[in-house]
């Protein structure tokens, strides 16, 4: 299997612009997390998604990020408009049990927003 | 109070030494408790995990939790320059959320 996929890698955008994240997880994993990880905040659990349901989003800092699920092998965490305060890395992550345990990241997609 | 905290870092060993790496965590009913490793540039990954008190070895790696001092560590034994990296803490809370600590980032020196 080829792990979690995230794309981009890296993102460069202007405050205000719209950003698009993609996941496509582990095939089989029921779970799909989206975390935020910065210097000052660390990282955070901003929503996940059980078979393709959002179970808990109080992590999303604000109305401005949005995450869907349409099917079992694709998620996106969009941001709109974007703040400098956004830059960040985003990692993608799935399980098979929504235990830590099972839990697999992606490589992230470094976000800067100028 | 942060929720969970760790060592503040850097923390620097010469190789072959024992590393030791703490974590503390606020939620006095927490249940669970991770150690992960994460290599600069890269997403972090699992390394430990401990639900009971006492010790759990694995490898070079031994978890230690003490729930009544609310208090974790990893103990990183003949540590090598490819150990050098972030270890983050994480604590799977009372209310049903997991809590990363800040990391404490670890050198090797040769």
């Amino acid at each position: 299997d080829a792990g979690v996929i995230q794309s981009p890698r890296h993102e460069v955008t202007e405050m205000g612009q719209e950003v698009t994240l993609r996941c496509k997880p582990i095939s089989g994993h029921d779970y799909l997390f989206w975390y935020r990880q910065t210097m000052m905040r660390g990282l955070e659990l901003l929503i996940y998604f059980n078979n393709n349901v959002p179970i808990d989003d109080s992590g999303m800092p604000e109305d401005r990020f949005s995450a869907k699920m349409p099917n079992a092998s694709f998620s996106t965490l969009k941001i709109q408009p974007s703040e400098p305060r956004d830059s960040a890395v985003y990692f993608c992550a799935s399980s098979l049990t929504g235990n830590l345990e099972t839990q697999y990241f992606g490589p992230g997609t470094r976000l800067l927003v100028l | 109070q942060k929720e969970v905290e760790q060592n503040s870092g850097p923390l620097s060993v010469p190789e072959g030494a024992i590393a030791s790496l703490n974590c503390t965590y606020s939620d006095r009913v927490s249940q669970s408790f991770f150690w992960y490793r994460q290599y600069s540039g890269k997403s972090p990954e699992l390394i430990m995990s401990i639900y009971s008190n006492g010790d759990k070895e694995d490898g070079r790696f031994t978890a230690q939790l003490n729930k009544a001092s609310q208090y974790v560590s990893l103990l990183i034994r003949d540590s090598q320059p490819s150990d050098s990296a972030t270890y983050l803490c994480a604590v799977g809370t009372s209310y049903d959320k997991v809590i990363f600590g800040p990391g404490t980032s670890l050198s090797v020196i040769p």
